[in-house]
């Protein structure tokens, strides 16, 4: 079975750093992309960026470049989403999704996807 | 980025209903176009791609059709277990964006 397992549930101060991860399984991971899509309370879905797991090149989304990075560990199958220093407006679930490489016609169908990540950010 | 539009926002229906989304693009993305449940309290899940195939596994009471800039997403007949929101997803240029949302419920 394809399967995207994220990490758990965060409660984080403003101002710190944190990295959430996706590890996939029951399929080749380094031949499909990870995405992450971020989830804000009560809203819609919003694509962040992608990485290729093969050799860690990435795209992201003009709205979310340079406030996090997206990096993964193709020894241990997991990609993984970073922030240096986080903000309220961080709070979110954040998901990840597999899709096919950018050269497939099918670049942009996202299946399956992890379970979430709460992130929630309070002082 | 390419704006996409669902409409209605939210729809009360009664089961055994035919139910219809309409997803409009803000320019031609041909038939890069999916569809997704998100059930409350769970991930998105695709239900058709490239408009109008059904995603292995998933129930045949869920169909897509149009290409271009409008796009229909159709529930045949409404079951209990169709509760949820829908999103429909370009992907004709990066970044990928999807719909706002049209939440279901049952009347």
């Amino acid at each position: 079975e394809v399967q995207l397992v994220q990490s758990g549930a965060e409660v984080k101060k403003p101002g710190e750093s944190l990295r959430i991860s996706c590890k996939g399984s029951g399929y080749s991971f380094t031949s499909y992309w990870i995405s992450w899509v971020r989830q804000m309370p009560g809203k819609g879905l919003e694509w962040m960026g992608r990485i290729d797991p093969s050799d860690s090149y990435t795209n992201y989304s003009p709205s979310f470049q340079g406030h996090v990075t997206i990096s993964a560990d193709k020894s241990i199958s997991t990609a993984y989403l970073q922030w240096s220093s986080l903000k309220a407006s961080d709070t979110a679930m954040y998901y990840c999704a597999r899709s096919p490489p950018p050269y497939s016609s099918s670049w942009g169908l996202f299946d399956p996807w992890g379970q979430g990540t709460l992130v929630t950010v309070s002082s | 980025d390419i704006q996409m539009t669902q409409s209605p926002s939210s729809l009360s229906a009664s089961v055994g209903d035919r139910v219809t989304i309409t997803c409009q693009a803000s320019q031609d993305i041909s038939n890069y176009l999916n569809w997704y449940q998100q059930k409350p309290g769970k991930a998105p899940k695709l239900l058709i791609y490239d408009a109008s195939n059904l995603e292995t596994g998933v129930p045949s009471r869920f169909s897509g059709s149009g290409s271009g800039t409008d796009f229909t997403f159709t529930i045949s007949s409404l079951q209990p277990e169709d509760i949820a929101t829908y999103y429909c997803q370009q992907y004709d240029n990066l970044p990928p964006t999807f719909g706002q949302g049209t939440k279901l419920e049952i009347k």
